[in-house]
């Protein structure tokens, strides 16, 4: 089976911090992703990554960043933590390429910015 | 960019009844998938179906597209206590190449009342 592992549940930060959210797919596989979930907008793309090192913004990469410097590893960084920033993390994995681009999820992060 | 919209955004059944949740979409895909996100997890995949197919089933589960109505159906059948969960569809639009990225609507929200 899959595993998509993120390193923590629960994060508390204060506002200003830079904060590391770290995921890890034991499945090589090519695709990578970062969403940010939110009552009543449902999920949104922040980054996505096809491979080592390359990146593609989504929907929202305003305030993040990502590094991906191996294939299972894919970390989220907030550069400068926000109140807004206050959400449930997701990181995803997809092996890739049509009929292969089902998704494969971590147990979330829920992060809260004071 | 949201493009898979759930309908009804919440439902509340009794066990043993069925359970419909539809989904609309605005391009052409390649594939449309359906996920469940118990509470304050990730998703979990369910059942994806090809834009050349009209039906598919797993188990309880019956998933149905209309690319001329740009729209799809998930059937749980003979529901239960714990199919309690949120269900998500996603896309993946076909102007995207590749497919890796996925569309994800907000979802419907099912309780099913034992």
């Amino acid at each position: 089976d899959v595993k998509v592992t993120q390193s923590s549940r629960y994060l508390v930060k204060r506002t200003g911090e830079k904060v590391f959210l770290e995921c890890v797919q034991d499945m090589d596989h090519e695709n990578m992703f970062w969403y940010r979930q939110d009552p009543g907008l449902g999920l949104r793309l922040i980054y996505f990554s096809y491979d080592v090192k390359m990146k593609e913004k989504g929907d929202i990469p305003e305030g993040y960043s990502v590094s991906r410097e191996k294939k299972e590893r894919f970390s989220l960084i907030l550069e400068s933590a926000s109140t807004n920033q206050t959400s449930m993390y997701l990181c995803a994995s997809s092996s890739g390429g049509l009929g292969k681009n089902i998704q494969y999820f971590g147990a979330g992060t829920r992060l809260s910015v004071l | 960019s949201q493009q898979g919209e759930e309908d009804p955004q919440a439902l509340s059944i009794q066990e043993g009844e069925n359970a419909t949740m539809n989904c609309s979409y605005k391009t052409s895909i390649n594939n449309l998938q359906w996920y469940r996100q118990n509470s304050g997890r990730g998703l979990v995949h369910l059942i994806l179906i090809r834009s050349n197919e009209r039906e598919k089933h797993s188990g309880r589960l019956r998933v149905t597209l209309d690319t001329s109505k740009k729209s799809s159906s998930l059937l749980i059948t003979a529901s239960r206590a714990a199919d309690t969960a949120s269900y998500f569809c996603a896309t993946a639009p076909r102007d995207q190449g590749g497919s890796e990225k996925l569309v994800f609507g907000k979802g419907t929200k099912l309780t099913v009342n034992p």
